[in-house]
């Protein structure tokens, strides 16, 4: 059985620094892109970052990129995003999601999601 | 505002038919990407509903149906239940990057 457990999520100020992680098991995690997906309180699901399975190749939404760094060690079965210069728009949960393939590129199983709230 | 564009809802009686639509443009849906749909009820993560435009993973009744056509999708629901009440996001490609509608709250009346 599939199952992917963020962690990390916290209150932190404007101008901090997270990082959360999301351990993975039931499949062989390295074969895998996977992704955060974020949704504010009351809001639509947003695309976060997406990472290969080698961790080779990332890609970012616009309104993280240079802020956010997704990475991952395949020997822990780990994914993390580690989040730098936190604004109150980046309140949300998080979540992790596993791709099914890069071509089809949907979300097969996701976590329960970890709530990050950016405020002074 | 979303690339993909999402009634904001629907609603429907027990055992009516609904359909949510999600339309694109050609950078997008239009350019032949997949289109997915997700149902997030109250409180949880959202679940894959219908993968590849009109696949449905194992364990998703047959109620639902997807469909795909130029630069629009649709989800239908038929036999609407209770259980149903939930919100629903489609998601695609644009640009080689993720995107999902701005989601749809169904009502079951």
């Amino acid at each position: 059985e599939v199952q992917l457990l963020e962690s990390g999520g916290d209150l932190v100020q404007p101008g901090g620094s997270l990082r959360l992680s999301c351990a993975a098991s039931g499949f062989t995690f390295s074969s895998y892109a996977m992704s955060w997906v974020r949704q504010a309180p009351g809001k639509g699901l947003e695309w976060v970052s997406t990472i290969s399975g080698s961790g080779s190749n990332t890609y970012y939404a616009d309104s993280v990129k240079g802020r956010f760094t997704i990475s991952r060690d395949n020997s822990r079965n780990t994914l993390y995003l580690q989040m730098s210069s936190l604004r109150a728009e980046d309140t949300a949960v998080y979540y992790c999601a596993k791709i099914s393939t890069f071509r089809r590129g949907d979300f097969d199983y996701w976590g329960q999601g970890t709530l990050v709230t950016v405020s002074s | 505002q979303s690339v993909l564009t999402q009634p904001p809802s629907v609603s429907g009686a027990p055992g009516q038919r609904v359909t949510i639509s999600c339309t694109g443009s050609s950078s997008n849906i239009g350019a032949g990407f997949d289109v997915h749909w997700y149902q997030q009820l109250p409180g949880t993560a959202p679940k894959l509903l219908i993968s590849g435009n009109y696949n449905r993973p194992s364990g998703v009744p047959d109620r639902f149906s997807g469909s795909k056509s130029g630069t629009s999708a649709s989800l239908a629901i038929t036999g609407l239940q209770a259980e149903d009440e939930a919100d629903y996001y489609c998601q695609s490609y644009d640009s080689s990057l993720w995107v999902f509608g701005g989601g749809t709250k169904l009502t079951v009346l």
